[in-house]
């Protein structure tokens, strides 16, 4: 089955500095790769997603890289603010049909003002 | 749109007992559900994927006796955990595949167990 890689484990910056967050996925069938950001208590939001027929995507202050070949996709948050903290998560899953998510073990993001 | 919703939001019960948590597709219809369990600090880990109007494929490792799933409507799953114990303990979250024009699983706000 999918495996997924997600590091750092945590993550501190200042206000106003990028943070980047990294997954590797092992299926190559793989096609379709959310990121959720998930505050205390809630239930997880997505942020962002991409397809495996796309390198990037942008979303104001986010944006996702993919890169198939080496199978690895990035989260990158520019102009980061305190209400950004939270736990970021990275998945994969086939996308077609009803395929699973498979998650990464989640990354706490600490925004410091 | 794409919306799901769950309930109850949070649950105490008693050692032994069992606790019923619904998840619902609210303006759309949802033939696969899926439910995963969340410790602190931890990732979401999935349990078992919910089809409507058959059985449940349950992850290995997960007691498909103890963690019962039904999906009678194409709008409402559960999860019944059955003689709970304090290991059970948990966050359980259900999420629905998304209808046609939506992408993204849409996941409900979830359930916090506590078994006592």
């Amino acid at each position: 089955g999918e495996n997924v890689e997600q590091h750092p484990s945590t993550l501190s910056v200042q206000e106003g500095d990028s943070a980047v967050i990294k997954c590797t996925y092992s299926d190559s069938a793989s096609n379709y790769f959310p990121w959720y950001k998930q505050e205390l208590g809630k239930r997880p939001q997505l942020i962002i997603d991409i397809r495996s027929n796309v390198g990037e995507k942008k979303d104001q202050r986010i944006a996702v890289t993919l890169n198939k070949t080496a199978k690895h996709f990035s989260l990158h948050i520019t102009e980061t603010q305190p209400e950004d903290s939270a736990v970021y998560f990275c998945a994969a899953s086939g996308g077609s049909g009803y395929s699973t998510l498979t998650f990464g073990k989640g990354t706490m993001l600490l925004v410091s003002p | 749109g794409a919306v799901v919703s769950q309930h109850p939001s949070w649950v105490i019960c008693k050692s032994g007992t069992s606790v019923k948590i619904e998840c619902r597709s609210l303006d759309f219809q949802a033939t696969t559900m899926f439910w995963y369990r969340q410790f602190p600090k931890q990732s979401l880990m999935l349990m078992a994927t919910s089809n409507e109007g058959s059985k449940a494929t349950y992850e290995q490792g997960v007691e498909k006796d103890k963690f019962l799933i039904n999906h009678a409507s194409l709008t409402l799953s559960t999860l019944t955990v059955t003689s709970a114990h304090p290991e059970d303990s948990s966050f359980y979250i259900c999420s629905a595949h998304p209808p046609r024009g939506f992408y993204g699983y849409t996941f409900g706000s979830g359930t916090r167990l506590t078994v006592v």
